[in-house]
């Protein structure tokens, strides 16, 4: 079935420095995928839409300056956490879409990143 | 924006018993996903339902779809220990199907 491998698991860094947060597709080849943000006990809330090879498209309120997004390949989606701030802390998580069809496919998650920014 | 409202937003059942959980959203859909969370773990697709079915089962988990009322409910039956998590309703949209989550139901299933 479709994996997808997402690290690190969990990341503890200093304000003022930048994280990134990999997300792979491993066997199959994702054209979209989709970085999530979630607060404890909430639910996902959708940051980013990446397509491989173009911008990618940030939700109303995400901003684009903090949280970059790179897809350069069809297996390979990351996020950059740029000076982040102890606001930033929080569970992030990645999900692939791919295929001819949503019925091949459907949606494969990351098992997720925790960061905390001290 | 939130698409789906789950509930109950929590809900604690005996092992054995059967749970039932909710989820409304708003707009038209071409189907609708239930998912799983395990505690600080990435989700886990569980079952989808498409718009013009009104049933589907997959072992013990039944899940509804009522278009008219824009709703949908999950049944888990002869609940286990290890079906404690957060179940999510999700509908995909947009340009790019992009996924958009319910708040969510925390079932606890206490042994």
């Amino acid at each position: 079935g479709a994996v997808v491998s997402q690290h690190p698991s969990w990341v503890i860094c200093k304000s003022g420095t930048s994280v990134k947060i990999e997300c792979r597709s491993l066997d199959f080849q994702a054209t979209t995928m989709f970085w999530y943000r979630q607060f404890p006990k909430q639910s996902l809330m959708l940051m980013a839409t990446s397509n491989e090879g173009s911008k990618a498209t940030y939700e109303q309120g995400v901003e684009k300056d903090k949280f970059l997004i790179n897809h350069a390949s069809l297996t390979l989606s990351t996020l950059t956490v740029t000076s982040a701030h102890p606001e930033d802390s929080s569970f992030y998580i990645c999900s692939a879409r791919g295929g001819l069809t949503f019925g091949t496919y459907g949606y494969t998650f990351g098992s997720g990143t925790r960061l905390t920014v001290v | 924006s939130q698409q789906g409202e789950e509930d109950p937003q929590a809900l604690s059942i005996q092992e054995g018993e059967n749970a039932t959980m909710n989820c409304s959203y708003k707009t038209s859909i071409n189907n609708l996903q239930w998912y799983r969370q395990n505690s600080g773990r990435g989700l886990v697709h569980l079952i989808l339902i498409r718009s013009n079915e009104r049933e589907k089962h997959s072992g013990r988990l039944r899940v509804t779809l009522d278009t008219s009322k824009k709703s949908s409910s999950l049944l888990i039956t002869a609940s286990r220990a290890a079906d404690t998590a957060s179940y999510f309703c999700a509908t995909p949209g947009g340009s790019n199907y992009k996924l958009t989550f319910g708040k969510g139901t925390l079932l606890t299933v206490n042994p």
